[in-house]
């Protein structure tokens, strides 16, 4: 079945800073998602991105489709962005809309 | 505007004991899946149905069941739970015939099994 890998699995931020999580999937995907689960447990969409940018707030995201590869980007970080970030495929050759989790980073926003 | 609903969120039972975990959203989503999330291994899909009266198996289905007589409502019942079954679970829905598949994910219920 097709992997999704996710890095850092940990990452320890100041508040303020800038970061970067990433996403590679080994095989051609036609959905991509973000999600943030916060420290309540409670999953939360951030994106829809099978390909291109989007952007939402201090928030954005790139997936390069034809490289398997997705990037999250998190700037001027906040407390309130700790949590675990997971990256969630459906891979194209699958019609049952499944999605495949990675096993997330770990984010912590010190003050 | 209720969306998904799971219940309960947390349940403690002991090994050997039928549990039913309840789903129910508000959207009229075709599409309904049950996820386990347990340390170090993300979710990962237990059942999923398309439609009312349809389902199938996940990735790890032993031991699990599932009904779904009307479209709302997915329940996923433990026949006999075991200690390994403690963990969190979590229920989806999504319309991918109206649209992107953007799955939405219930609170979540917290299972423990003693």
């Amino acid at each position: 079945g097709i992997q999704v890998e996710q890095s850092p699995p940990d990452l320890i931020l100041q508040e303020g800073a800038n970061s970067t999580l990433r996403c590679n999937f080994s095989d051609s995907v036609n959905n991509l998602q973000w999600f943030h689960q916060n420290p309540w447990g409670q999953l939360i969409n951030l994106f829809y991105i099978p390909s291109g940018t989007k952007q939402n707030g201090r928030l954005s995201a790139t997936t390069v489709a034809t490289e398997r590869y997705s990037l999250l980007y998190i700037s001027s970080s906040q407390t309130t962005d700790s949590g675990v970030y997971f990256c969630a495929v459906e891979r194209s050759a699958d019609s049952s809309y499944k999605l495949i989790f990675g096993s997330g980073t770990r984010l912590l926003v010190r003050p | 505007d209720a969306g998904i609903t799971q219940s309960p969120r947390y349940k403690i039972t002991e090994t050997g004991r039928q549990v039913t975990l309840m789903c129910h959203q508000t959207w009229s989503h075709s599409y309904m899946f049950w996820y386990r999330q347990d340390l170090g291994h993300g979710l990962r899909l237990i059942y999923y149905s398309a439609a009312a009266d349809i389902t199938d198996k996940g990735e790890v289905p032993d031991g699990y069941v599932v009904s779904r007589s009307k479209t709302e409502n997915f329940p996923l019942t433990l026949e006999s739970a075991t200690r390994s079954q403690t963990s969190v679970y979590f229920c989806a829905s999504s319309e991918p015939h109206r649209g992107p598949n953007i799955q939405y994910f219930g609170a979540g219920t917290r299972l423990s099994v003693l």
